[in-house]
């Protein structure tokens, strides 16, 4: 099974800030890689496919990078509705796996 | 718009059976591979199982081979999860999510609980 490792498990940051989430997967898995936003008590919201396009109607604050075993996913200029569990997944083969999340919080 | 809603979730005594449902709406049902994800009570999410858009493919993931069954009703754009021999550890959340080889899961019901408990 392919594992998905996310850094930070938990971030503390301001409204207006910039921050960065990684993932890294144990093997490579080309760009078959998304990222969800959940909040408390709602189902998971595709943010990002295919490592870097975003969803449909998702601001273009959220921006997806990577290939291989390496992505990040970075929100610019946090708004209070941000603050969530963000966690990245691989898709390229079966068992598809999620990361642990990252919760982020308002500092 | 694009829906997916869940049902058929509950408390039920460990080693007993429970039926979800899944109903899809607004999109072309039968050409959309279907998966199941699950989230036990403030944990991470864990991919359950997928099915082809013709029910030729199906995958589980290890902890429930052999006692979840995984189908559809074309018919009916109607995904189900056969849950059988259900253990404390089932306990959780259940998500039906459409699936693209390309787009990923792109589309989340809103869950459906499922306490599995004595």
């Amino acid at each position: 099974d392919i594992q998905m490792t996310q850094s930070p498990s938990s971030l503390s940051a301001s409204v207006g800030d910039r921050v960065t989430i990684t993932c890294r997967a144990s093997q490579g898995i080309s760009n078959y890689l998304a990222w969800f936003q959940q909040k408390p008590g709602q189902a998971p919201k595709s943010l990002i496919y295919a490592a870097s396009t975003l969803q449909s109607g998702v601001p273009s604050k959220f921006s997806g990078s990577g290939s291989g075993t390496d992505f990040t996913l970075t929100i610019s200029s946090l708004q209070p509705e941000d603050f969530a569990t963000y966690y990245c997944h691989q898709y390229d083969s079966f068992p598809y796996t999620f990361g642990q999340g990252t919760k982020l919080e308002i500092k | 718009q694009v829906q997916l809603v869940e049902s058929g979730g509950g408390v039920v005594q460990p080693g007993r059976s429970l039926r979800l449902s899944c109903a899809a709406s607004e999109f072309t049902f039968n050409i959309y591979a279907m998966h199941w994800v699950r989230q036990a009570p403030g944990k991470g999410l864990e991919w359950v199982t997928v099915i082809s858009y013709d029910e030729s493919t199906k995958n589980y993931a290890d902890s429930v081979k052999g006692r979840f069954t995984i189908s559809r009703d074309n018919s009916k754009n109607t995904l189900y999860l056969q849950m059988n021999s259900l253990r404390v550890d089932d306990t959780a959340v259940y998500y039906c999510a459409r699936g693209d080889n390309y787009y990923g899961l792109d589309v989340w019901g809103q869950g459906t609980t499922v306490t599995v408990s004595s």
